[in-house]
């Protein structure tokens, strides 16, 4: 089980928009950045937010993050059915001196 | 372009060694922490170790810890993973990946395709 915690899956139409969530805790999400991946089916993850709402260049506005206390959040709207993909969270978490990735949720689009 | 190429994956049996190698391109390699990151078949990510830009005092996951040894050669731009006393449940795709920072603090902004290991008799 993992210590950052996500929903495992995720769903909604075409064109609408949806939200991921990353829960933590003091040690990690609290005091640290946040960052989130994109993992397409067969292929390496790709970063998409890092330090909690940047964009790296070429990832569209349609993707956005937001951190508040001990969570985060993954927003994602006008759904395209190229997004469908598992999405990460992670982040580092200073007690454990070590990184930490989210169970990943499953994203399908309707 | 930055690039970094994972190489060494292969079968090996249960208590077995194994070397992989990461070639980096494209960025000063030794101003950047690297890291190791697995992902067992149909699972998800796990990070497994992280170094700095330097090299010293790597962190590692503790399902690794003392079996496993991460190091890097900034003259060479390229980073190793000596894996030894390997389990069935070291199994997974290892991708290498670029930090954003000079520490492992900072996420990841560029990862190889993967290279697999596979731990069986």
């Amino acid at each position: 089980q993992s210590v950052l915690t996500q929903p495992p899956s995720v769903s909604a139409a075409s064109g609408q928009k949806v939200t991921i969530s990353c829960s933590g805790s003091s040690s990690n999400i609290g005091n640290n950045h946040v960052s989130w991946y994109q993992q397409l089916p067969g292929t390496a993850p790709k970063l998409l937010i890092y330090d909690n709402n940047n964009r790296p260049s070429g990832i569209p506005d349609r993707f956005s993050g937001s951190k508040s206390g001990t969570s985060a959040t993954l927003g994602i709207t006008g759904l395209q059915t190229g997004d469908e993909a598992v999405y990460y969270c992670g982040t580092w978490d200073s007690s454990l001196s070590a990184w930490l990735f989210g169970g990943g949720t499953k994203l399908t689009v309707l | 372009e930055v690039q970094v190429l994972e190489s060494g994956g292969g079968l090996v049996q249960p208590g077995g060694s194994l070397r992989l190698s990461c070639a980096a391109s494209g960025f000063t390699f030794s101003n950047y922490a690297m890291a190791w990151v697995r992902q067992a078949p149909g699972k998800g990510l796990e990070w497994v170790t992280g170094i700095s830009a330097s090299g010293n005092k790597p962190y590692y996951a503790d399902s690794v810890k003392g079996r496993f040894t991460a190091s890097r050669d900034n003259s060479k731009s390229t980073l190793y993973l000596q894996m030894n006393s390997l389990r069935a449940e070291d199994t997974a795709v290892y991708y290498c990946a670029k930090q954003r920072g000079n520490y492992g603090v900072l996420g990841f902004d560029y990862w190889g395709q993967g290279t697999l290991v596979t731990v069986s008799s």
